[in-house]
């Protein structure tokens, strides 16, 4: 089974700091991405990287930068918090024959007071 | 631009019945259609998933119809039970895409 694993299940921060949210997966998938969950709003997606060190926009992007060095990780970094950042953040991975079929982290409810 | 529409925040159902899930989508080049399950604190779970070369699938009590000229699809479980009350979200994506267009959810609760 893919396991998808977020660094943190809560998070509380300031404005204005600086916020890293990691995310590791170990089915040695090509596609990594980072999704917001809003109610009302359903997923939002934030950034996606489909290799390492390759990234593309989502819908949501402003606020946000992503990296990844390694295949296997990918992060999030919310370069200053915002009270508008506060959300889930949910990390998704997919790849091989079922590259439409993402596999999501249990998700980081993060609080920007 | 929401692409991929569910109209019904949310669905009570009793225990037993047939619970039916649906989701509208504006993109005639999706091609492939899922449906995730998700409880509070915890990740989206996929469920089912059609091609729109189909116009149902079936995985046990968990059905999916897709109705292309309608643009339309739907998930019906039957019975319904009680640890099926979670939020569903269906979610879209075209052949060779990486990326999904998910739906707002819609939160289904099971009433014993």
């Amino acid at each position: 089974d893919v396991k998808v694993t977020q660094s943190s299940r809560y998070l509380v921060k300031r404005t204005g700091e600086k916020v890293f949210l990691e995310c590791v997966q170990d089915m040695d998938h090509e596609n990594m991405f980072w999704y917001r969950q809003d109610p009302g709003l359903g997923l939002r997606l934030i950034y996606f990287s489909y290799d390492v060190k390759m990234k593309e926009k989502g819908d949501i992007p402003e606020g946000y930068s992503v990296s990844r060095e390694k295949k296997e990780r990918f992060s999030l970094i919310l370069e200053s918090a915002s009270t508008n950042q506060t959300s889930m953040y949910l990390c998704a991975s997919s790849g091989g024959i079922r590259y439409n079929e993402q596999f999501f982290g249990p998700g980081t409810r993060l609080t920007v007071l | 631009d929401q692409q991929v529409k569910q109209n019904s925040p949310s669905l009570s159902v009793q225990e037993g019945r047939i619970s039916i899930l649906n989701c509208d989508y504006t993109n005639s080049m999706f091609d492939y259609f899922l449906w995730y399950k998700k409880y509070p604190a915890e990740g989206p779970t996929f469920l089912i998933s059609i091609s729109s070369i189909k116009d149902k699938n079936e995985d046990g009590r968990f059905t999916v119809f897709l109705n292309k000229s309608a643009k339309h699809l739907s998930l019906h479980i039957v019975p319904s039970q009680p640890g099926d009350s979670a939020v569903y979200f269906c979610a879209a994506s075209t052949q060779g895409a990486q990326k999904l267009v998910f739906g707002q959810g819609t939160r289904l609760t099971i009433n014993p």
